[in-house]
């Protein structure tokens, strides 16, 4: 069964608008967990490493005051896209480490219209 | 030069044969070596996790690490076009809190 949960599958929002983006590890605590971003028929680019109970490790390129995250247990780590646009719109996907190996969250689609 | 390097195809291949799937790396502080299955507009799904060296075996599939070479491969055997999908191979070390980085992905085609 999954082992990390990611919520939604899916979203819709409008330009200029938030979406938050909730990955959580069930029956496991992450300490460290990570936000994937993948575009069509791309690989998978990590835009950050987020650490409970401090600040989030962002990758170059990467802008953290658009996309936030707060990993405020050590189940949960959310990610914010603040002020969305069209560009923005792709694949998201968090996974976390456990002993048996890194497990991926189902991901979630976001269009900005 | 990339840290990992995967052929990203597409490969196809008729029903029943094996397939074999390969990366190689440039980072010698890399330690744990994933093979991910990912259907289109799906998550990855992990298939084979191996620590170190050597083989791994699961079913149909076989993981295969050679650290001395920095290269890894997976074969699947008996192929099916249910395994039509692609095929990303991952590894992380010690350092960074495990980052995980990824192959570009073998898209796979498995013919009936």
């Amino acid at each position: 069964g999954a082992v990390v949960s990611q919520h939604p599958s899916w979203v819709i929002c409008k330009s200029g608008t938030s979406v938050k983006i909730e990955c959580r590890s069930l029956d496991f605590q992450a300490t460290t967990m990570f936000w994937y971003r993948q575009f069509p028929k791309q690989s998978l680019m990590l835009m950050a490493t987020s650490n409970e109970g401090s600040k989030a490790t962002y990758e170059q390129g990467v802008e953290k005051d658009k996309f936030l995250i707060n990993h405020a247990s050590l189940t949960l780590s959310t990610l914010t896209v603040t002020s969305a646009h069209p560009e923005d719109s792709s694949f998201y996907i968090c996974s976390a480490i456990r002993d048996s190996g890194g497990f991926f969250g189902q991901g979630t689609r976001l269009t900005v219209v | 030069q990339k840290e990992v390097e995967q052929d990203p195809g597409p490969l196809s291949v008729p029903e029943g044969a094996i397939v074999s799937l390969n990366c190689t790396y440039s980072n010698s502080a890399f330690q744990y070596f994933m093979w991910y299955r990912q259907y289109s507009r799906k998550g990855p799904e992990l298939l084979m996790y191996t620590y170190s060296s050597g083989n791994k075996e699961d079913g149909r599939f076989t993981a295969q690490v050679d650290k001395s070479s920095k290269y890894i491969s997976l074969f699947i055997r008996d192929s099916q076009p249910s395994d039509s999908a692609t095929y990303l191979c991952a590894m992380s070390g010690n350092t960074g809190g495990f980052k995980t980085i990824f192959g570009a992905g073998t898209r796979l085609f498995v013919k009936a």
